[in-house]
């Protein structure tokens, strides 16, 4: 039972560079998340999709897009690399009851030079 | 303002005793719930216990029980005969509403726990 899938785990950038982290989940979850993780901060909402085909802003949206492919997959690019973004990313999804907890990727960290 | 508000950025024990870790809320909604997740040092994010608003009793698993106080707006974990392996950062989290697509869980900045043997 895979999970939540989160690719890459590591990932190098140079400044002005773009990439994609790709997140799936195989639970049949409407709701997925991407947070960012920095010390002393807890996580951060990046952005989020209640369902296939609908995507919103969080708290810190600036510099990312996101793509809900399908029900399973939930990417979050980056266009052009920032310093600012070094961090970790993970991928969430869960279900739809109240008091479903969040079930998360294992994160990609990422570091921009 | 922030909406979790975690007070301990660190917080030690001696094994096999117990430990309270702090989380305070703030919201207006009548509907909510809290929950706990706990992140090893090797970074992965595990659910831990969930409380509702409306639930009566206090949440138990195991040796984590929540200790809600709904007039103080408070939630805190409590970890019971404390082990080497709780060592890790704990996170307190909310969900407002109703749940469903508007469902967006916010994260307080976290506990550092750390176990003495």
């Amino acid at each position: 039972n895979a999970g939540v899938t989160q690719t890459p785990k590591f990932q190098v950038l140079k400044t002005g560079q773009s990439m994609t982290l790709q997140c799936a989940q195989d639970m049949n979850h409407n709701s997925m998340y991407w947070y960012r993780q920095d010390p002393g901060m807890g996580l951060r909402l990046i952005y989020y999709s209640a369902s296939e085909g609908t995507t919103d802003k969080g708290e810190v949206p600036n510099g990312y897009n996101v793509s809900r492919l399908n029900k399973r997959e939930f990417s979050l690019r980056l266009e052009s690399a920032a310093p600012s973004q070094t961090s970790v990313y993970f991928c969430a999804s869960r279900a739809d009851t109240p008091n479903s907890p969040l079930h998360f990727g294992n994160g990609t960290r990422l570091t921009v030079t | 303002a922030q909406k979790i508000t975690q007070t301990q950025p660190g917080m030690f024990v001696q094994e096999k005793e117990a430990v309270t870790l702090d989380c305070t809320y703030d919201t207006s909604d009548q509907s909510y719930g809290l929950f706990w997740y706990k992140q090893p040092s090797s970074g992965e994010m595990i659910f831990l216990i969930y409380q509702g608003s409306y639930d009566e009793q206090n949440a138990t698993e195991g040796r984590y029980s929540l200790n809600f106080q709904k007039a103080r707006k408070s939630a805190n974990l409590v970890i019971s005969a404390s082990q080497l392996g709780d060592s890790a950062m704990y996170f307190c989290a909310m969900r407002e509403g109703r749940g469903g697509g508007s469902y967006i869980p916010t994260f307080g900045r976290g506990t550092s726990l750390i176990v003495h043997p």
